[in-house]
């Protein structure tokens, strides 16, 4: 059985603290891994798309880079601010499945 | 605008009771997938279909059926609904198989089956 982990699943941070988590994946089979931020009461909406060991994606404040040798990767965020709070998500592609983790929910206090 | 769209957003039912949540989208994806979403959990593919007329079973099929007639279109069908399936359900589309393109997701229909 497949299986993504994600840790920390709940992190506070306060405003312009920066933070990072991570996602652990199987190292065998891999396509992609995706990472997709998930607002309250709205939809997942895709962050980036990885798909070479060594990558690393940057869109504004938030960057990430994946492992796929030891099959982890890990999201970080600049200088953190209220509007950051969601849920972070990551998926493991693997074939014409994909496989989510259960997703690490950041709060970010002004 | 570009969009997946599901209906209905809200369902209460009974136990038995068919039902059917539609999806549809119109971005001419090849690619689209059922998932439920319960705490704690992530999110959970049902089934998928890589094009018209291809389906096949994603990691929690039992209890669910769906078909792939039009491209754009993606029902899933609960034929005999049972409490455990109460979730919140995301449709998504993308443009090839899910690996390498992002997938756009619905707005999500939250089912209770009573």
């Amino acid at each position: 059985i497949l299986n993504v982990e994600q840790s920390p699943q709940s992190l506070h941070v306060q405003e312009g603290d920066s933070t990072n988590f991570t996602c652990s994946f199987p190292s065998s089979n891999f396509y992609a891994l995706h990472w997709y931020r998930w607002e309250t009461a709205k939809s997942p909406e895709a962050l980036f798309v990885m798909t070479l060991n060594g990558d690393e994606k940057k869109k504004g404040r938030i960057s990430a880079t994946l492992n796929t040798k030891e099959g982890y990767s890990y999201l970080y965020i600049k200088g953190s601010q209220p509007e950051d709070s969601a849920t972070y998500l990551c998926a493991f592609a693997g074939g014409f499945k994909t496989i989510f983790g259960a997703g690490t929910r950041l709060f970010v206090k002004a | 605008e570009a969009q997946v769209t599901q209906n209905p957003r809200y369902l209460i039912t009974v136990t038995g009771k068919k039902l059917t949540v539609t999806c549809s989208q119109n971005m001419n994806h090849e690619y689209m997938s059922w998932y439920r979403q319960d705490p704690g959990l992530g999110l959970r593919q049902i089934y998928y279909s890589m094009n018209v007329e291809v389906t096949d079973k994603g990691d929690v099929p039992e209890g669910y059926k769906v078909s792939r007639k039009e491209k754009r279109n993606f029902p899933l069908i609960l034929e005999s609904p049972s409490p455990n399936q109460t979730s919140l359900y995301f449709c998504a589309s993308s443009v090839t198989s899910g690996n390498y393109n992002e997938q756009f997701f619905g707005p999500g229909t939250r089912l209770t089956v009573l």
